[in-house]
């Protein structure tokens, strides 16, 4: 049963720390997408990645959060600093069209 | 700037008590429209692709169809475990890949 794998599954940081979260998309699915999603703003798309290349990351806050793709079986999302605002549950998703196929989220808090 | 407007925000239903729910969209052209579902701590889970006017989908109880302004998924004789939060997306052709999603309808099937 193919799915997206995101880890950690939760995580707690201090404010100022590095946070980095992985995701292993479906094989064979050449789009990637990392969400954000809050109670105040829903689902917002942070950036997106098409055969390991990024096509929009305009829904990053450039200053403190990167997204990259190693290798077609890793995409990372970082934030540094992280800040209290920063808490969200953040998803991968990829897709081999404009579907989405959504992992479990990384629930993130950030004291 | 594409929108995504859905209706009710919450519904309540009786088991067996049919409904729909509304997704009204302002898109540049349409891609493609998506109905996804998501159950609490989980990421959401692809349901439907509609991609023109007069289109239908149907999944067990689910079926989703779409005129040139909104979309509704009717959900027939609904049992508890239909409940979830149900979302919409759309793509426009000039953001391939990039959805905008409305906030989701919460649906509750009691017993």
């Amino acid at each position: 049963d193919a799915r997206v794998t995101q880890t950690p599954r939760h995580k707690v940081t201090e404010m100022g720390q590095e946070v980095t979260m992985r995701c292993q998309p479906i094989l064979g699915h050449n789009t990637v997408f990392w969400y954000r999603q809050t109670m105040m703003q829903g689902l917002e798309l942070l950036a997106y990645f098409r055969n390991r290349a990024p096509l929009d990351d305009s829904g990053m806050p450039k200053d403190r959060f990167s997204a990259e793709m190693p290798d077609a079986t890793l995409a990372t999302l970082k934030i540094q600093p992280s800040e209290p605002r920063d808490s969200a549950v953040y998803f991968c998703a990829s897709g081999p069209g404009p579907e989405a196929f959504f992992g479990q989220g990384t629930r993130l808090t950030v004291v | 700037e594409d929108q995504v407007t859905q209706s009710p925000e919450a519904l309540r239903l009786q088991e067996g008590e049919s409904s729909s729910l509304n997704c009204s969209y302002t898109v540049s052209g349409l891609r493609g429209l998506f109905w996804y579902r998501q159950d609490p701590g989980k990421g959401p889970e692809f349901l439907f692709t509609l991609y023109s006017a007069g289109e239908e989908k149907e999944k067990e109880r689910l079926k989703a169809t779409l005129t040139k302004k909104e979309s509704f998924l009717h959900i027939t004789a609904p049992k508890p475990e239909d409940s979830a939060t149900y979302l919409c997306a759309v793509q426009a052709p000039t953001n391939a890949g990039k959805s905008t999603f409305g906030d989701g309808t919460t649906l509750t099937v009691k017993p």
